[in-house]
């Protein structure tokens, strides 16, 4: 069955203290791995789209990295505007269908 | 990315009623999709909306429990029947393929309807 687990589930920073997300997957061929930011209330926000180990995006304080078995978003230095649930997904060759994380509630203390 | 709507934004309802969710794209899209995210879960895709045809369902969900229509290549609505309280979830439509985008493989997200069923 596929699975995306994130890890860990809750994370408290202090701001500017930076740190890394966990995202690890078993999305028998995988297609793209995505991220995603949540704040409560809303609906996700789309930050990043991954394909190929190796591969690495940025925006703003984010970076997103992909191996063959997990993707990390690394925030460096991060703000208090940086705390929501951030989500991971992956698809299957042939399928649109995006198989979820639970999530990481980031909180950033200022 | 396009605009994405979404009516009502949350309502309470009775057990035994039937709520329907819209939908509304400020643009053309390829694939609308619905999906639900239960407290302390991941989000779960419950179906393709297809244009014209019938909607395309995922293990555990059902036509007559969640009708689907997508009349257009921007609208699209969710029916949640029979309601119970185990059906009070945050129901979320994404879409994909904005036309003239260059971003076909990536699905953006309405703001999402929260269910409450008593």
């Amino acid at each position: 069955e596929d699975q995306v687990t994130q890890s860990p589930e809750a994370l408290r920073l202090q701001e500017g203290e930076s740190s890394s997300l966990n995202c690890s997957y078993t999305v028998s061929g995988l297609r793209g791995l995505f991220w995603y930011r949540q704040d409560p209330g809303k609906g996700p926000e789309f930050l990043f789209t991954l394909y190929s180990a190796g591969e690495e995006k940025e925006k703003e304080r984010l970076k997103a990295t992909l191996t063959k078995k997990e993707s990390f978003l690394h925030i460096t230095a991060p703000k208090p505007e940086d705390s929501a649930t951030y989500l991971c997904a992956g698809t299957q060759g042939g399928s649109e269908k995006l198989v979820f994380g639970k999530g990481t509630k980031l909180t950033v203390n200022p | 990315s396009a605009v994405i709507s979404q009516k009502p934004s949350r309502d309470i309802c009775q057990r035994g009623t039937s709520l329907t969710i819209q939908c509304q794209v400020d643009s053309q899209v390829t694939m609308m999709f619905w999906y639900r995210q239960q407290p302390g879960q991941s989000l779960t895709l419950i179906a393709t909306a297809n244009q014209g045809s019938e909607a395309t369902y995922e293990s555990g969900f059902v036509i007559d429990k969640f009708p689907i229509s997508r009349p257009n290549l921007t609208f699209s609505t969710l029916t949640v029947s029979n309601m119970s309280p185990e059906d009070s979830s945050i129901y979320l439509c994404s879409v994909m393929g904005l036309a003239g985008g260059s971003s076909y493989n990536e699905q953006f997200f309405g703001p999402g309807t929260r269910l409450t069923v008593l």
